[in-house]
C-alpha cells in the first residue's frame, strides 16, 4: 500500500522569502507524484506532477519539485513566495491508473505568506 | 484544458431531503472520475469511483445507498446525498481522470459544499 506524510501542517513565511514544503512517501513500487493547492473554498488545483523522466519538474508560477527516489520525497520549493501563494498544498501519490492506482493525500500543509 | 465544473457550489438543504451534486468534464471526455469529501481542516476522503457505463466502485466505509452515483455518460457524473442528515454536511469535490494511458491526471472540480439543517 502506498502512504504520504507531509511533514508540515502549517508554514508561515514572509513575502519573498523562500520556502520548502515537505512530502515524504512510502510505496514498494514506482509510483506518480504530485501536487496539488487549494485556495479556501475552492476545489483542487494541479500544481506540478512527477510521471517518469526528469526527477525535477516546474510549475509555471515559479515551483518545483524534485523526485528522490533513495529518500523518497518530493519536495515543494520556491525561492521567492508572494502574498497570492496562501494557500493548502496537498502533496499526493498513485500507482498508474491502468494499475488500480488511486490518489492517496496527504494532510496538507498551510502556506500562510505574510507582508 | 482539462476544465471540471461542479453544480451546484453551495446548497443549504433540510434534513431528510436529498440532494444531487453534477460534475461535468468541459473540453475532455472523462471515463473514470472520482468523488471525495473534505472536512473542515482535513484532506481529502476518496468515497467511490466512478466508471461511464458501470456501477461505482466505493470506498470501504462508505454507503453506496445513501450516496447514489451516476456516470451516465462521458462528461456527466452525478452524486445523490438521500436522506441527507446534519452528519453529512461537507465539501464535497469531484475530479475527472484526463491524459494519454500511462500518464493520467486527475483534474478537480471546484467542490459543492453541502450544509444540512
Amino acid at each position: 500500500a502506498q502512504s504520504v506524510t507531509q511533514l508540515d501542517s502549517q508554514v508561515p513565511v514572509f513575502e519573498e522569502a523562500p520556502v520548502e514544503l515537505r512530502c515524504n512517501y512510502s510505496s514498494s513500487v514506482s509510483v506518480y507524484l504530485f501536487w496539488y493547492v487549494q485556495y479556501p473554498n475552492q476545489g483542487l488545483q494541479l500544481l506540478l506532477k512527477y510521471l517518469s523522466g526528469s526527477t525535477l519538474v516546474e510549475s509555471i508560477n515559479g515551483f518545483e519539485a524534485e523526485f528522490n527516489k533513495s529518500q523518497t520525497s518530493f519536495h515543494l520549493r520556491k525561492p521567492s513566495v508572494h502574498i497570492s501563494d496562501t494557500a493548502e498544498y496537498f502533496c499526493a501519490v498513485s500507482l498508474p491508473y491502468n494499475q488500480g492506482g488511486k490518489l492517496i493525500f496527504g494532510q496538507g500543509t498551510e502556506l500562510s505568506v505574510k507582508p | 484544458g482539462a476544465v471540471v465544473s461542479q453544480h451546484p457550489s453551495r446548497v443549504i438543504c433540510k434534513s431528510g431531503t436529498s440532494v444531487k451534486i453534477e460534475c461535468r468534464s468541459l473540453d475532455f471526455q472523462a471515463t473514470t472520475m472520482f468523488w471525495y469529501r473534505q472536512f473542515p481542516k482535513q484532506s481529502l476522503m476518496l468515497m467511490a469511483t466512478s466508471n461511464e457505463g458501470s456501477k461505482a466502485t466505493y470506498e470501504q466505509g462508505v454507503e453506496k445507498d445513501k450516496f447514489l452515483i451516476n456516470h451516465a455518460s462521458l462528461t456527466l457524473s452525478t452524486l445523490t446525498v438521500t436522506s441527507a442528515h446534519p452528519e453529512d454536511s461537507s465539501f464535497y469535490i469531484c475530479s475527472a481522470l484526463a491524459g494519454l494511458l500511462g500518464r493520467e491526471t486527475q483534474y478537480f472540480g471546484p467542490g459543492t459544499r453541502l450544509l444540512v439543517l
